[in-house]
């Protein structure tokens, strides 16, 4: 168990809909990140944040939009989904007193839309 | 920018064997670490290993062990005495930026079967 946890564990939707997925960072990790795991682009980095305000933008749609609160949960929130969007998506979080700045990853949420 | 090729799609072995996976990279960076991650069915992301770029040292962590050629970016994974619950996708993966937080790079992924 990382200590990362991801809500929620499947989704399944619709195209054209809107889903929000949440995370909650390691206890004390200010870092999360998003990343995409899909069939043909493998795993992609999508977007970072520390401490509420976004850090770093990766490959990340404009459809696509996270956000982290100040008790450091973040959400990515997909809309207009389309077929291809079908992924898993984990978060990752990390702390800046770690020396090896390991992420820890969450179980992932896989999201279906059909 | 920088890149992780992973040139194995899938390998198999039998149950005791030793199997080594390929990784290469690209960067402009001298600070760095390299990481090779498991993904088991579960599809859980689980560390095997980490290598940071300054040590000239091999990290090894009991059956795993890496043969990290800074000068040719080639970050190879040596897994001895295969077991089946080795068989996972195994992921090469690149963070730069030293002691910066900052996000990981993946390759493509090595599907590996341990075969009984």
């Amino acid at each position: 168990d990382s200590g990362v946890t991801q809500t929620p564990k499947h989704l399944i939707t619709a195209t054209g809909q809107r889903v929000t997925l949440r995370c909650s960072p390691r206890s004390g990790d200010l870092s999360v990140y998003w990343y995409q795991q899909s069939l043909d682009q493998g795993l992609q980095f999508l977007i970072q944040y520390y401490n509420g305000e976004e850090r770093a933008k990766g490959n990340i749609l404009e459809r696509f939009s996270a956000q982290q609160f100040p008790d450091l949960h973040s959400e990515l929130n997909l809309s207009s989904l389309e077929l291809g969007d079908s992924a898993l998506y984990f978060c990752a979080s990390s702390s800046r007193g770690d020396p090896h700045n390991e992420q820890f990853f969450g179980p992932g949420t896989r999201l279906t839309v059909l | 920018a920088q890149t992780v090729t992973q040139s194995q799609p899938e390998m198999s072995v039998q149950e005791a064997e030793t199997v080594t996976l390929s990784c290469t990279y690209d960067t402009s960076e001298n600070n760095y670490y390299l990481f090779w991650y498991k993904q088991p069915p579960s599809r859980q992301m689980i560390l095997v290993i980490r290598q940071e770029a300054y040590k000239q040292q091999n990290a090894t962590e009991n059956r795993f062990s890496v043969n990290f050629q800074k000068a040719a970016k080639s970050f190879s994974l040596k897994i001895s005495d295969s077991q089946l619950g080795d068989t996972a996708m195994y992921f090469c993966a690149f963070k730069g930026g030293g002691n910066r937080d900052d996000k990981i790079i993946f390759g493509k992924g090595t599907r590996l079967h341990i075969l009984p």
